[in-house]
C-alpha cells in the first residue's frame, strides 16, 4: 500500500479556507485517496474520497493532481468545529491504514 | 451519529477482571472492524469479520478475544488484560472487505483503563 506524508501540524482562521495537503508518490494505478478525520477522543468520520478526479461533497472538496502523486482536501470555510486531527490514506481493496494525520486547529 | 454505537463509552478495570466491549451497527453493513488508539498512535486495525467470519486477526494477544454472532453485532472480551492495554477501542463497519471504494464508519469507541 502506498504510504502518505501529511505535514504534522496546520493552523487556519475561522471562515478561511483551510488546505491540507497530502503527498503519495508511490500511489498506483488502482488505489483510492482517502481522507478522514478525528476530534478529539471521537471515532474517525469519513470526509471524502478520489480516484482520479477533483471530488467535492457537502464537507469538502478533493483536489487530486494530475500525475496522482499528491492531493489536497480543502474546507471551504473552516469553523471552530473543524479542529480535528485529518488522515490522508491511500487504499485499494482491504484494510486502511492511518498514519499519524494533520493536526488542523482553527483559530477564532 | 454514524449509525455504529458501543457501549460502555467508558471503562476501568483491574488486570483480573473480565468485561466485554460492544458494538452495533444500524447500516446494514457487512463487515465490521475492531480497531485500538493509544495515546500518541496512529489507529491500530486489531480484528476483521466478514459476514460473522472472521478475517484477519492482527497479532492480537489472545487476552483479547473478538466475537461477530451476526453482522450486526461485535464484541471484544477481555481478560487478564494490562496497563499497556488502556486505550481508546473503536469499532467500525462497512459495505463490504474488498469492494474498493468503501468508507468505513465508526463508533465514538470505549475509553478503557486497566489500573
Amino acid at each position: 500500500d502506498a504510504k502518505t506524508t501529511q505535514p504534522p501540524s496546520m493552523d487556519c482562521a475561522e471562515g478561511r479556507a483551510a488546505n491540507l495537503p497530502c503527498n503519495h508518490s508511490t500511489i498506483s494505478g488502482n488505489e483510492y485517496v482517502y481522507w478522514y478525520r478525528q476530534i478529539h477522543s471521537q471515532g474517525p468520520q469519513y470526509i471524502i474520497h478520489g480516484l482520479k478526479n477533483n471530488e467535492t461533497n457537502e464537507m469538502a472538496s478533493l483536489i487530486i493532481t494530475e500525475d496522482r502523486k499528491s492531493s489536497t482536501l480543502i474546507l471551504p470555510h473552516a469553523t471552530l468545529r473543524d479542529t480535528a486531527v485529518y488522515y490522508c490514506i491511500v487504499q485499494g481493496a482491504q484494510k486502511l491504514v492511518f498514519g499519524q494525520g494533520t493536526r488542523l486547529t482553527i483559530n477564532p | 451519529e454514524t449509525g455504529v454505537t458501543q457501549t460502555p463509552r467508558h471503562l476501568v478495570m483491574g488486570m483480573t477482571n473480565k468485561k466485554s466491549l460492544k458494538c452495533e451497527q444500524h447500516l446494514g453493513h457487512n463487515a465490521m472492524y475492531w480497531y485500538k488508539q493509544s495515546a500518541k498512535k496512529p489507529l491500530e486495525l486489531m480484528f476483521v469479520y466478514s459476514l460473522e467470519e472472521r478475517v484477519e486477526n492482527n497479532s492480537v494477544p489472545s487476552r483479547f478475544s473478538p466475537e461477530c454472532p451476526n453482522s450486526s453485532h461485535l464484541f471484544l472480551h477481555l481478560h487478564t488484560l494490562q496497563p499497556e492495554d488502556s486505550a481508546l477501542y473503536l469499532c467500525a463497519s462497512s459495505q463490504e472487505v474488498t469492494a474498493t471504494p468503501y468508507e468505513q464508519y465508526f463508533g465514538p469507541g470505549t475509553r478503557l483503563t486497566v489500573t
